[in-house]
């Protein structure tokens, strides 16, 4: 079946440093990635996300980008700050299925 | 402004005791999920629905049961909760495949 694997668990970062979260799948048919950021105490929100047709999209500070040879694809925050520490989810979507396959969680740290 | 809700937030509830926990959207999305969150951040798919009467289990076995009568209405029940059970769960829904809303969780302590 689809496996993500995520990498980092855990990442720390100055302020205004740029932060990558890089994650892999398995399924080469997986067609949509979606990134979600969950905060302490709240459910996971979607920040951005891809579909497979695309190799690269951005949103103000973040972006994503896929490469479906290597199949992986990651998440650039750039300009970090303090609000964007959070845990963050990658996803793939088999083709096919409504269901996601999440990797494992990457908890980001932004120091000031 | 949540479109899904999920209720209690938080709940300790002793051994043995049976247990619902609701969620609620206001989007009409066909599509609702169940998942189980450890201490260890994953992500498990516990239960989903593609529309009403319409129920599956997902990939982590879990005793817990659910059911769809309305499009809005998706909720989780344990007959007998066990310390075991003690986790956070996440209700979500969808509209196709893109971009899952998820409620804020329902905290679960069993004594």
């Amino acid at each position: 079946g689809e496996n993500v694997e995520q990498h980092p668990s855990t990442l720390s970062v100055q302020e205004g440093d740029s932060a990558v979260i890089k994650c892999t799948y398995s399924d080469s048919a997986s067609n949509y990635f979606p990134w979600y950021k969950q905060e302490l105490g709240k459910g996971p929100q979607l920040i951005i996300d891809i579909r497979s047709n695309v190799g690269e999209k951005k949103d103000q500070r973040i972006a994503v980008t896929l490469n479906k040879t290597a199949k992986h694809f990651s998440l650039h925050i750039t300009e970090t700050q303090p609000e964007d520490s959070a845990v963050y989810f990658c996803a793939a979507s088999p083709s096919g299925t409504y269901k996601y396959i999440f990797g494992t969680g990457t908890r980001l740290k932004v120091l000031a | 402004e949540a479109d899904i809700y999920q209720t209690p937030r938080y709940l300790v509830i002793g051994t043995g005791k049976k247990i619902t926990l609701e969620c609620s959207q206001t989007m009409g999305h066909d599509k609702m999920y169940w998942y189980q969150q450890d201490p260890g951040m994953e992500l498990h798919l516990i239960h989903y629905s593609y529309g009403v009467n319409s129920t599956e289990k997902g990939d982590l076995s879990s005793e817990s049961t659910v059911s769809r009568i309305r499009t809005e209405h998706f909720p989780l029940t344990l007959e007998s909760a066990r310390p075991s059970h003690t986790s956070q769960y996440l209700c979500a829904s969808s509209e196709g495949t893109w971009g899952y809303t998820f409620g804020s969780g329902t905290r679960l302590t069993v004594v």
